[in-house]
């Protein structure tokens, strides 16, 4: 079956700008997880949703990172006033139940670069 | 605090060496899950293992191994006769028993040279 997808792959935006990321898991996976990569790091959780409610925002940086997940599928990360700070790779990763035993299954990413 | 450490920021082998990726991993949960990804020059993460805290067991499938040792809080990584499609960072995690996140390190970039 599809793995977990990410639009844009690359997304090129300018200080100031509100961008947004798209994440559609894998196919009957009710947990969905954000995180972050910068150059040279691992990832960095930023949310959790179980079915359509974040479980655990713990991670967002700030109140310009905000995610929504409506349906309990498809999941939108959005940034405001995006600072250059924010450029990443943002990652998404679905797993079935989206507990600690679980796996993980990663989407390709999206390359965000801020001016 | 959960913490997983890679020590080793950069190895290069020659293809058919065998190499050895390091994570020591700090928890004070008695359960909890490791876990090791490929990222390869794509940039997708590629899961390669799961291993739970109660099962200290050596894990071994085709050329990659797993060593996981409880008493060093180390889950280390073996790759036999390496190849050039080995070439790839590979990233350790930790997931602890009340959190659903991954705790990665900061990965251990392998180059297999021909």
């Amino acid at each position: 079956g599809a793995g977990v997808s990410q639009t844009p792959s690359n997304k090129v935006t300018e200080k100031g700008k509100y961008v947004e990321l798209r994440c559609d898991p894998i196919s009957g996976h009710t947990a969905l997880y954000w995180y972050r990569q910068s150059l040279g790091q691992g990832p960095e959780f930023l949310i959790y949703f179980q079915g359509t409610g974040a479980a655990d925002d713990s991670g967002l940086p700030n109140d310009r990172f905000f995610a929504v997940r409506p349906e309990g599928s498809v999941s939108t990360l959005k940034i405001q006033r995006t600072e250059r700070g924010d450029s990443a790779v943002y990652l998404c990763a679905s797993s079935q139940q989206g507990n600690q035993a679980d796996t993980q299954y990663f989407g390709p990413g999206t390359r965000l670069t801020v001016l | 605090a959960q913490k997983v450490t890679q020590a080793q920021t950069e190895i290069s082998v020659v293809e058919k060496e065998d190499v050895t990726l390091d994570c020591v991993y700090e928890t004070r949960d008695t359960t909890y899950y490791l876990f090791w990804y490929k990222q390869p020059p794509s940039g997708e993460l590629v899961f390669l293992i799961r291993r739970n805290s109660f099962d200290e067991q050596n894990e071994i499938s085709g050329r990659y191994s797993w060593n996981f040792q409880k008493s060093t809080s180390s889950f280390n990584f073996t790759i036999t006769a390496s190849q050039v499609v080995d070439s790839a960072v590979y990233f350790c995690a930790l997931s602890e028993y009340n959190t659903d996140k991954l705790i990665f390190g900061t990965g251990t970039r392998l180059q297999v040279f021909p």
